[in-house]
């Protein structure tokens, strides 16, 4: 079974400060993705990595940078957190040119 | 980017009725793929479907690929309320390409 675990299931922030999202799969996937998701607008995308040290922007990358320095591991990193980046973020990996994606449970940030 | 228009955007049912959602794309695209979200989890696939016209089933869920390739429809017979959740429909036009997700039909069942 694939697994693609998330470091926080919950977080909650103060406006400006730095946030990092972990994500890690166990199943050697090459891509991974970060999404948000916010009600009605479905999933969209906000950075990807085809490889290690490989990074791709999405549609929505202002305000977010990411880190791939191992393969199984993707960050997603706020720099300095805002109120509109309250949302539920889900990470995601999949092999190369294989259409599933396998996604993790989702943190649900808060920022105030 | 792009995204799928799928409706309803959310359904009240009765248990043991019938459902139908759809997406729809100004493009075509060349896989179509559900998935479903249950409450507090990450999306999980739920069919693929790889040919116009295409009609595949996993258990009461049947979907099918639009023969315009710019559309896809799943159905839920007899719902359960184990059916609750957010399904999302997702085109990819090419292998290694991204996915295109739709805004998400969001399914409550009355027992």
């Amino acid at each position: 079974d694939v697994k693609v675990t998330q470091s926080s299931r919950y977080l909650v922030k103060r406006t400006g400060e730095k946030v990092f999202l972990e994500c890690v799969q166990d199943m050697d996937h090459e891509n991974m993705f970060w999404y948000r998701q916010d009600p009605g607008l479905g999933l969209r995308l906000i950075y990807f990595s085809y490889d290690v040290k490989m990074k791709e922007k999405g549609d929505i990358p202002e305000g977010y940078s990411v880190s791939r320095e191992k393969k199984e591991r993707f960050s997603l990193i706020l720099e300095s957190a805002s109120t509109n980046q309250t949302s539920m973020y889900l990470c995601a990996s999949r092999v190369t040119n294989r259409e599933t994606q396998y996604f993790g449970p989702g943190t649900r940030l808060l920022v105030l | 980017g792009q995204q799928l228009n799928q409706s309803p955007q959310s359904m009240f049912i009765q248990e043991g009725e019938d459902v139908s959602m759809n997406c729809t794309s100004s493009s075509i695209f060349n896989t179509w793929l559900w998935y479903k979200q249950e409450p507090g989890e990450g999306p999980v696939l739920l069919i693929a479907l790889y040919k116009a016209g295409e009609l595949t089933s996993n258990g009461r869920l049947t979907a099918q690929f639009g023969i315009t390739r710019k559309d896809s429809f799943l159905n839920i017979s007899a719902s359960i309320p184990s059916d609750v959740g957010i399904y999302f429909c997702a085109g990819q036009l090419y292998a290694g390409n991204m996915l295109t997700f739709g805004g998400g039909t969001r399914l409550m069942v009355k027992p």
